[in-house]
């Protein structure tokens, strides 16, 4: 089973302030078999990013992803009011699918 | 509106068993992978089962192999989830999500709100 580990758990950031968050596996991810999700208080997870990099239909261009194999990282270049929520990554790439153990963003 | 809407979640005994539902509306199930995600409140995402597009591939978490089975019935555009011999630790909200593709193997793009299951005696 790969485990995804993501840092920090907490990142307390202002408005317009740049975000950078991490997840690392535990051994490589197959084909970069790796996304990301938003998910706020009592609503279902959003998709961001998949493949590493690719942005999900409708998502803002101030979201990207990048790594590969066993480091993965999401940035959020500036950000919004609407942006401070929880972040997940997940593995797709081989069984059983695993996800990260979230980071929360929170205003300052 | 494209959505999937899960019920079946309520209280039940440790040993017990539960029919967890997901419809799917405003698009057609047929044809898409789906998954069961489940969180405890204030905790991170669990992936418990995926199902492929015509049901004749299925995945589970180790933590419930055995006890889970999941299932589809794309003329009535639903998921199932039959869950026996629950255990206090299979108490979360259950998310049903639609994979990208034919296959249950993937990222999820369209999730339900979910429901709650609780195990508890």
């Amino acid at each position: 089973e790969i485990v995804l580990t993501q840092s920090p758990g907490t990142l307390s950031l202002s408005p317009g302030e740049r975000a950078t968050l991490s997840c690392r596996a535990s051994q490589s991810v197959s084909s970069n078999s790796l996304a990301w999700y938003q998910q706020k208080p009592g609503q279902a997870p959003r998709l961001l990013i998949y493949g590493a990099s690719s942005r999900a239909t409708g998502i803002p261009d101030r979201f990207s992803g990048s790594g590969s194999g066993t480091d993965f990282t999401l940035t959020i270049s500036r950000l919004e009011p609407e942006d401070f929520a929880v972040y997940s990554c997940q593995q797709y790439g081989s069984s059983p699918l695993t996800f990260g153990g979230g980071t929360k963003v929170e205003i300052k | 509106e494209v959505q999937l809407v899960e019920s079946g979640g309520s209280v039940a005994r440790p040993g017990g068993s539960l029919r967890l539902s997901c419809a799917a509306s405003g698009f057609t199930l047929d044809g898409y992978g789906m998954t069961w995600v489940r969180q405890v409140p204030g905790k991170g995402l669990e992936w418990v089962s995926g199902i492929n597009w015509n049901g004749g591939s299925t995945g589970y978490a180790d933590s419930v192999k055995g006890r889970f089975t999941i299932s589809r019935d794309n003329a009535k555009n639903s998921l199932y989830l039959q869950m026996n011999s629950l255990r206090a630790e299979d108490t979360a909200l259950y998310h049903c999500a639609r994979g990208y593709s034919s296959g249950w193997y993937g990222r999820f793009d369209l999730w339900g709100q979910g429901t709650l299951v609780t195990v508890s005696s």
